[in-house]
């Protein structure tokens, strides 16, 4: 069983369009994670987000953690070909020092 | 800082075939931990260190074994390799509690059982 479900699990857009990732649990956690991951590398930290109703942007990416701690989000306003890649997010529960749990990834193609 | 490393990056083995997945980090980090990576399953935890002699089991553990004798390496053996174990495996470390758990990411060993 998945502690994170992620959704969608592949999106496939035009340069310049808008997109949203969804990240959702039944289960608390103590902070979420946002990774991306291009091919052949490992997945490299985007942000963290630790507060119930929090908001993060970077650049055109927006993060948002659930008011509960029970889910997450990544929006992307005016998507471009250099976004592509496989976007995870990743739970810590507090109970297990440094442990994450990680949802299944969305793999995102910006089209030209 | 050469951050977290892994060799080799690729690896062919037979079935019944033993080998270790080096993993070495220089940030004096305390958290360690294996991953592997298949296709639509995003990261799966196999083993994890929270120190320099401490280790246990994640989720996928079957088939691999673990030792930390120093903080700064954290090898990964697979004692009989069988095909259902050919994936991409990621090493990862963190500074743990004190510091949040953002984990830093090796760029992975892809290894194929034949």
């Amino acid at each position: 069983t998945q502690l994170l479900e992620q959704s969608p699990q592949f999106l496939s857009i035009q340069e310049g369009e808008n997109l949203t990732v969804y990240c959702n649990s039944s289960s608390v956690f103590s902070s979420l994670q946002w990774y991306r991951q291009e091919p052949g590398e490992g997945p490299v930290l985007l942000v963290t987000v630790v507060t119930g109703g929090e908001v993060k942007k970077l650049k055109r990416l927006t993060f948002q953690f659930g008011d509960a701690r029970k889910d997450s989000s990544l929006h992307i306003t005016a998507a471009q070909p250099g976004d592509t890649g496989l976007y995870l997010c990743a739970g810590d529960r507090g109970s297990t020092l440094g442990r994450l749990y990680f949802g299944r990834g969305t793999q995102l193609t910006v089209w030209p | 800082n050469a951050g977290v490393t892994q060799t080799p990056k690729f690896q062919v083995l037979k079935t019944g075939q033993s080998m270790t997945l080096q993993c070495a980090q220089d940030m004096n980090h305390e958290y360690m931990s294996w991953y592997r990576q298949d296709p639509g399953m995003g990261l799966r935890l196999i083993h994890y260190s929270v120190g320099a002699g401490i280790t246990d089991q994640g989720e996928v553990p079957n088939g691999y074994n673990v030792s930390r004798s120093t903080t700064e390496d954290f090898p990964l053996r697979l004692l009989s390799a069988a095909p259902s174990q050919t994936s991409v495996y990621f090493c990862a470390s963190s500074y743990g509690f004190t510091s949040g758990p953002e984990q830093f990411f090796g760029p992975g060993t892809r290894l194929t059982v034949l």
